[in-house]
């Protein structure tokens, strides 16, 4: 099944303790990018990349990290984790295009740092 | 810069009854143009699309057209179900690409 697979699900983490938040697409999409979705903000852009070794800002990238080391995997990267973190993160993919035949988007991952 | 404006909701309706969320956006060219549905505690997920001006979009009965003259790509569905009950999303990929700019979301209700 095509999808994009984000893990884990749930986190829950103290302030400063680095995590990274996996994700990984298997439909050889070229386009991968974070987003966040917070109440009365909606959801914004973290990082995108295009390709592999091929990253941006996006709106809001202070605080992480991204890296693309294959084309599968974008993992996002909290060095220093603080509680304006804590938010509902989403990873997507797009084949080609630069993202204008749409996004696949995971499931998501709860993040709540204490 | 690009944005994307929804009709405030949330919106509250009765199953069987017709449903419009309006979506108008800003954006210079032509881009392409989403519905994203999130459903309780899953991830967005595509209902429709549509690439250029005058297209229609359509999926499980919901229908959107792009409508460059007035910027807009207003969702409609003739009689909605319960099942319905979720959040909408309209967002747009601009020309140049790449990235996603979402609206605020409709909170959208379905009684039985």
């Amino acid at each position: 099944e095509a999808q994009v697979t984000q893990n884990p699900r749930y986190l829950i983490t103290v302030t400063g303790k680095k995590l990274t938040v996996t994700c990984s697409q298997n439909m050889n999409h070229e386009y991968m990018s974070w987003y966040r979705q917070d109440p009365g903000l909606g959801l914004r852009q973290i990082y995108y990349s295009m390709n592999v070794e091929v990253t941006d800002k996006g709106d809001v990238p202070e605080g992480y990290k991204v890296s693309r080391k294959e084309k599968r995997n974008f993992p996002l990267i909290l060095e220093s984790p603080s509680p304006n973190q804590t938010s509902l993160y989403f990873c997507a993919s797009s084949f080609g295009d630069r993202g204008r035949d749409g996004y696949t988007f995971g499931s998501g991952t709860r993040l709540t740092v204490v | 810069g690009n944005s994307v404006t929804q009709m405030e909701g949330p919106v509250t309706l009765s199953e069987e009854a017709f449903l419009t969320i309006n979506c108008t956006y800003t954006a210079t060219g032509y881009p392409s143009l989403f519905w994203y549905v999130q459903y309780p505690g899953e991830g967005l997920q595509l209902l429709l699309k549509a690439t250029k001006a005058d297209d229609k979009g359509s999926n499980k009965g919901f229908e959107a057209t792009y409508r460059k003259e007035t910027t807009s790509f207003h969702l409609e569905k003739g009689s909605v179900q319960v099942s319905d009950s979720a959040v909408y999303f309209c967002a747009l990929v601009a020309t140049s690409g790449s990235r996603l700019t979402f609206g605020e979301g409709t909170q959208l209700t379905v009684n039985p």
